[in-house]
C-alpha cells in the first residue's frame, strides 16, 4: 500500500483566516514533503521533514507553518494568505535511508479569497 | 543547483503508437530519476524510476533509459492507450540539508487520440 491521504480535498479561506492542511501516511516512511502546484506547472517543493525534523525550507513565507507531530502526520498551518497562494497543495512521503521514491497524496485544492 | 529540462511540452499520438519524452539534468551527482503521471485533479503518480547504476528499466509498456555520460534520460511508452493521456513529469534527485529532494521538469502533456 502506497497511500498518502490529505484532508480536506478543497478549502476556501479568506485572507484573515487561519486554517490547517493535514497529511497522513502509514507506510513507515521517514521523510515527508509539502509541495505547492500551480496550474500547468510542476510541483514546487516547500518543506522537507526527515525523521520528524525540518530539514529543508525552500524560503517559504512565514504565513505557511509546517508541523510534524509524529512520523505518520504532517500539517501545514496557514495564516494571512494572499490570493496568489491559491494552488494545489501536495503532500508526499518517502522511505528515507537511501530510498528516494516519493509517493504523493491527492492534494488539497486551496482558494484564497 | 540541479536543473532539469524536459521536452516536448506537448505530445499528441494516435492510439497504438509509441511516445517518447526526454529529459536532461545538470548535476552529475544526481543518482535517482523518477517519472510521474498526473491526471487532471489528481496527485502525481510514480510510474517508473531508475537509479544511476542502471541503464534501462522496463515495466510492461513503459521503459526508462538513462545515459549518465550525456546526462539525459527518457520515458518510452509503447502501444499507447487513451488512458495514458495525462501530464508526465521527469525528476532528478539532489541532496540538500542532509535530505534528498526532487527537481522536476516542466512537464509534458500527452494526448492519445483514439
Amino acid at each position: 500500500d502506497t497511500e498518502v491521504t490529505q484532508t480536506p480535498k478543497h478549502l476556501v479561506m479568506g485572507m484573515t483566516n487561519k486554517k490547517s492542511l493535514k497529511c497522513e501516511q502509514h507506510m513507515g516512511h521517514r521523510a515527508m514533503y509539502w509541495y505547492k502546484q500551480k496550474a500547468k506547472k510542476p510541483p514546487e517543493l516547500m518543506f522537507v521533514y526527515s525523521y520528524e525534523k525540518l530539514s529543508i525550507n525552500e524560503s517559504v513565507p512565514s504565513r505557511f507553518s509546517p508541523e510534524c507531530p509524529n512520523s505518520s502526520l504532517l500539517n501545514l498551518h496557514l495564516h494571512a494568505l494572499q490570493p496568489e497562494d491559491s494552488a494545489l497543495y501536495l503532500c508526499a512521503s518517502s522511505p528515507g535511508q537511501g530510498h528516494y521514491e516519493q509517493y504523493f497524496g491527492p492534494g488539497t485544492r486551496l482558494t484564497v479569497t | 543547483g540541479e536543473n532539469v529540462e524536459q521536452h516536448p511540452s506537448t505530445l499528441s499520438v494516435q492510439e497504438g503508437d509509441s511516445a517518447v519524452i526526454k529529459c536532461t539534468y545538470s548535476d552529475s551527482a544526481s543518482n535517482y530519476f523518477p517519472w510521474y503521471k498526473q491526471e487532471l485533479g489528481k496527485g502525481p503518480q510514480l510510474i517508473i524510476d531508475i537509479r544511476s547504476n542502471v541503464g534501462e528499466k522496463k515495466d510492461q509498456r513503459i521503459a526508462v533509459t538513462l545515459n549518465k555520460t550525456a546526462k539525459h534520460f527518457s520515458l518510452h511508452i509503447t502501444e499507447t492507450q487513451p488512458e495514458d493521456s495525462a501530464v508526465y513529469f521527469c525528476a532528478a534527485s539532489c541532496r540538500e540539508g542532509g535530505s534528498e529532494k526532487l527537481v522536476f521538469g516542466k512537464g509534458t502533456k500527452l494526448t492519445v487520440n483514439p
